[in-house]
């Protein structure tokens, strides 16, 4: 149990375009869903967290109009990066918990700006 | 602030024990969760401690002093697919997650 999805695994997108990233819980609802970005070499670092049917809250230096997030179901969160850059390049993972406090993580997401 | 230490990168033989160290400073303490991570995936889950004392699970065993600010994985009969980078991650007073910068493991045959 306690499955985590996200799609797609890899996208490669132009500079300027828009992103969009699905992360979804499979086989439970999901209360609480984070959003993470780590570069290579690096720890992950927590973007924002989203409750169902809430505004996301954001890491500082986050920009909230940049990367729209979207919990519009206890099993759906998606993030879109808009007007991607090629500084956007980067591993995106979702994770999501229940009441409990393990988080569990999806495959993550590779993103590529050219 | 809240600080998670552990070490960036660490080398063992196969088939020999590694113990890896993370410290902590955090506002609250509710756990903390063990992690592994290989190269371009999504970490996995391998241990949550929130009382003190050791945890075993297998070859894999985890240790928390909540006095100390401190905790260990210890990682033994190393296998060549332990390569890894471990993170290790602290649930604050908020329950949000604070993560070390993760610990590279090279195992060497």
């Amino acid at each position: 149990g306690a499955v985590v999805s996200q799609h797609p695994s890899r996208v490669i997108c132009k500079s300027g375009t828009s992103v969009k990233i699905e992360c979804r819980s499979l086989d439970f609802q999901a209360t609480t869903m984070f959003w993470y970005r780590q570069f290579p070499k690096q720890s992950l670092m927590l973007m924002a967290t989203s409750n169902e049917g809430s505004k996301a809250t954001y890491e500082q230096g986050v920009e909230k109009d940049k990367f729209l997030i979207n919990h519009a179901s206890l099993t759906l969160s998606t993030l879109t990066v808009t007007s991607a850059h090629p500084e956007d390049s980067s591993f995106y993972i979702c994770s999501a918990k229940t009441g409990s406090v393990e988080q569990y993580f999806g495959p993550g997401t590779r993103l590529t700006v050219t | 602030g809240q600080n998670i230490d552990q070490p960036t990168e660490m080398t063992a033989t196969e088939g020999a024990i590694v113990q890896i160290n993370c410290t902590y400073q955090t506002s609250g303490f509710n756990g903390l969760f063990w992690y592994q991570q290989h190269a371009g995936e999504a970490p996995t889950f391998l241990s949550y401690n929130v009382l003190d004392g050791l945890e075993e699970k297998g070859r894999f065993s985890s240790f928390l002093s909540r006095s100390k600010g401190y905790s260990y994985l210890l990682l033994k009969e190393l296998q060549m697919k332990d390569s890894a980078s471990y993170l290790c991650a602290v649930v604050d007073s908020n329950y949000q997650l604070i993560w070390g910068a993760g610990t590279k493991l090279i195992i060497k045959p």
